[in-house]
């Protein structure tokens, strides 16, 4: 059974920075390409990254580019989030999520992890 | 980078009924060289995580229950519920993995009327 458990999440002040992580099993992690999307609080769904299978690749929304880094260990089947200079408006449920392959939809969904960035 | 827009926000459709939501998207996404359109279908329960309902914009994902279904191509696309039963209510979103960002509708919630 695919099975994604994300944590990391928490408080944090305005500025600060989180390193969300995503371990991944009933697969093998290295055959995936993986995404983080995030979820504010009753509004919709955002992409926000995805590495490919071996990391070497990575994309990045515009709203976070600079500020926050997609990695994986594929050794240790787990999926990284490193968020630095955390705003207000990052403040969301952050979802570790399959690609069903190499860019393409998501198979599989973890049940997300909150972040508020608040003083 | 590719936008997403979906009608309407919200829907409320009495059970039995037909329910339809639309999806568009501002360039197309369909590849030419596979002639496939790259967007899916999600399911969004309260206090859950998405799930997986459509992609290639018309194939249903195992397990889904064929009362749903995808269609449309290039930059208008479709999802119906042919007989809403009462699982069904959630909030729906399409996305394009046509291109980085990849982008999501911002989702239409479906209630019984």
């Amino acid at each position: 059974e695919v099975q994604l458990v994300e944590s990391g999440g928490g408080l944090v002040q305005p500025g600060g920075s989180l390193r969300l992580s995503c371990a991944a099993s009933g697969f093998t992690l290295s055959s995936y390409w993986m995404h983080w999307v995030r979820q504010a609080p009753g509004k919709g769904l955002v992409w926000v990254s995805r590495i490919n299978s071996d990391g070497s690749s990575t994309s990045y929304a515009d709203p976070v580019k600079g500020r926050f880094t997609i990695s994986r260990d594929n050794a240790k089947n787990t999926l990284y989030l490193q968020m630095n200079s955390l705003r207000a408006e990052d403040t969301a449920v952050y979802y570790c999520a399959r690609d069903c392959s190499t860019s393409c939809w998501v198979d599989y969904w973890g049940q997300g992890t909150l972040v508020t960035v608040s003083s | 980078d590719i936008v997403m827009n979906q009608s309407p926000d919200s829907l409320a459709v009495s059970l039995g009924e037909r329910a339809t939501i639309n999806c568009k998207s501002s360039q197309s996404v369909l590849y030419s060289s596979n002639n496939k359109n790259y967007l899916a279908w999600y399911q969004q329960k309260p206090g859950q995580p998405p799930k997986l309902l459509i992609y290639w914009a018309s194939t249903r994902e195992s397990g889904v229950p064929d009362r749903f279904s995808g269609s449309g191509s290039g930059t208008d696309f479709t999802l119906t519920i042919s007989s809403l039963q009462a699982e069904d209510v959630a909030v729906y979103y399409c996305q394009q993995y046509y291109s980085t960002p990849y982008s999501f509708g911002q989702g239409t919630k479906l209630e019984i009327k």
